[in-house]
């Protein structure tokens, strides 16, 4: 049972490029979210989802967009690259709003 | 928006030692969370708490859900090199928003 599962695990970006990032649950939960974590700030929630084409604002949203085509999957994307974006990115999932099963995590360098 | 207060920040203690942190919030929760975060790892839940005054243990792991719903506390008794890691609390108060997540308590045993 592979739970949460996030690719890549490491990537470095230059200034101003687009990347996706991939989650992968198989735990059939219905909720699903992406985390950033920075030095001395804990988890802030990017954005998150409630069901399967669904998609929800969170805490700091700005400079990323998301998409839950499928109830499986949640893709976070960067359009246009900041160093204020490195940082490490985790994606969770849960049956409801409370329990969250965390991923290992995406280290990303803006540079 | 909602904030959690976790302190403190690090603790450095010896081996054996028993451990106490602390979440607190300006605003009632209806669920209150542990995690710990191993490096390089995602946040692992230890314990949910349910119910205002709850007391729960995992193994040397004991939270209580604080009795204002505005609390938490994490207490490890007699503890060991493997507990070094971030603790986290997080809380959610099931009326639509996701969970909040404290700051996190960085723990380091030595041996």
């Amino acid at each position: 049972n592979a739970g949460v599962t996030q690719t890549p695990k490491f990537r470095v970006l230059k200034t101003g490029q687009s990347m996706t990032l991939l989650c992968a649950q198989d735990m059939n939960h219905e909720y699903m979210y992406w985390y950033r974590q920075d030095p001395g700030m804990g988890l802030r929630l990017i954005h998150y989802s409630v069901g399967e084409g669904t998609t929800a604002k969170g805490e700091v949203p700005d400079g990323y967009n998301v998409s839950r085509l499928k109830k499986q999957n949640f893709l976070l994307g960067l359009e246009s690259a900041a160093p204020s974006q490195t940082s490490v990115y985790f994606c969770a999932s849960s049956y409801d709003d409370t329990e969250a099963f965390f991923g290992q995590g995406t280290r990303l360098t803006v540079v | 928006g909602q904030q959690l207060n976790q302190s403190p920040q690090s603790m450095f203690i010896q081996e054996g030692e028993d451990v106490s942190m602390n979440c607190t919030s300006s605003s009632i929760f209806n669920t209150w969370l542990w995690y710990k975060q191993d490096p390089g790892e995602g946040p692992v839940l230890l314990i949910a708490l349910y119910k205002a005054g709850e007391l729960t243990s995992n193994g040397r792991l004991t939270a209580q859900f604080g009795i204002t719903r505005k609390d938490s506390f994490l207490n490890i008794s007699a503890s060991i090199p493997s507990d070094v890691g971030i603790y986290f609390c997080a809380g959610c108060n099931n009326a639509g928003n996701m969970l909040t997540f404290g700051g996190g308590t960085r723990l380091m045993v030595k041996p």
